[in-house]
């Protein structure tokens, strides 16, 4: 069956270092893999889309990577600040329009 | 960018009754509406997929009669939990894409947390 596996530990990190996640998926192929962010009690917001054919997204201080061989997405946090501080879900769809999957989602504590 | 509301954000009831949550898209067209469900420190469910002037694609295990889905406009779309139970209590969430959207992204809700006592 599909499975998007994201880091369930919380991951803590200094403020200014970058934060890495991970986004891993099995018996999929996804045309394009999201990232979006989610605040406590709040619904998630988008932050980024990669194509199947692309192998790298930048965003300000975002950084998403694709690696299809691998069924492997990796979302930076460069120059990380505490406002940073959520969690993050990645989603996977098969064709625009479709529906999205999401993964369990990675919380994040820029600590100052 | 594109703006989704949903109503209410919170809403307590007694077992048996039934919630009505509505989901507008404020300043786009939305053809394709997304209804979700989240546990606490869990994921996004997809619960159903509602097209504009048709009837809801229900996701696997999830009862048609139980979570009624209308989308009348393509500005709103309802989730309506009838009979709710104490196991019903969750945090829904909408979200919708824009017309002629090729892109993907969805627009969500702020979602709306339902505890049924």
């Amino acid at each position: 069956s599909q499975k998007i596996e994201q880091n369930s530990e919380a991951l803590n990190i200094q403020e200014g270092k970058t934060a890495t996640l991970t986004c891993n998926y099995t018996n999929y192929s996804p045309a394009y893999l999201q990232w979006y962010r989610q605040d406590p009690g709040r619904g998630p917001v988008f932050l980024l889309l990669i194509r199947e054919n692309e192998k790298e997204k930048r965003k300000e201080r975002l950084k998403v990577t694709f690696d299809t061989t691998l069924k492997q997405s990796l979302f930076h946090i460069t120059a990380s600040q505490p406002a940073d501080s959520a969690t993050y879900l990645c989603a996977l769809g098969k064709a625009a329009g479709n529906k999205l999957t999401f993964g369990g989602g990675t919380r994040v504590l820029v600590k100052p | 960018g594109a703006v989704v509301s949903q109503h209410p954000s919170w809403v307590i009831c007694k077992s048996g009754t039934s919630v009505k949550i509505e989901c507008r898209s404020l300043d786009f067209q939305a053809t394709t509406m997304f209804w979700y469900r989240q546990f606490p420190k869990q994921s996004l469910m997809l619960m159903a997929t509602s097209n504009e002037g048709s009837k809801a694609t229900y996701e696997q295990g999830v009862e048609k009669d139980k979570f009624l889905i209308n989308h009348a406009s393509l500005t709103l779309s309802t989730l309506t939990v009838t009979s709710a139970h104490p196991e019903d209590s969750s945090f829904y969430i909408c979200s919708a894409r824009g017309q002629g959207s090729n892109t993907g992204e969805l627009f969500f809700g702020e979602g709306s947390r339902l505890t049924v006592l």
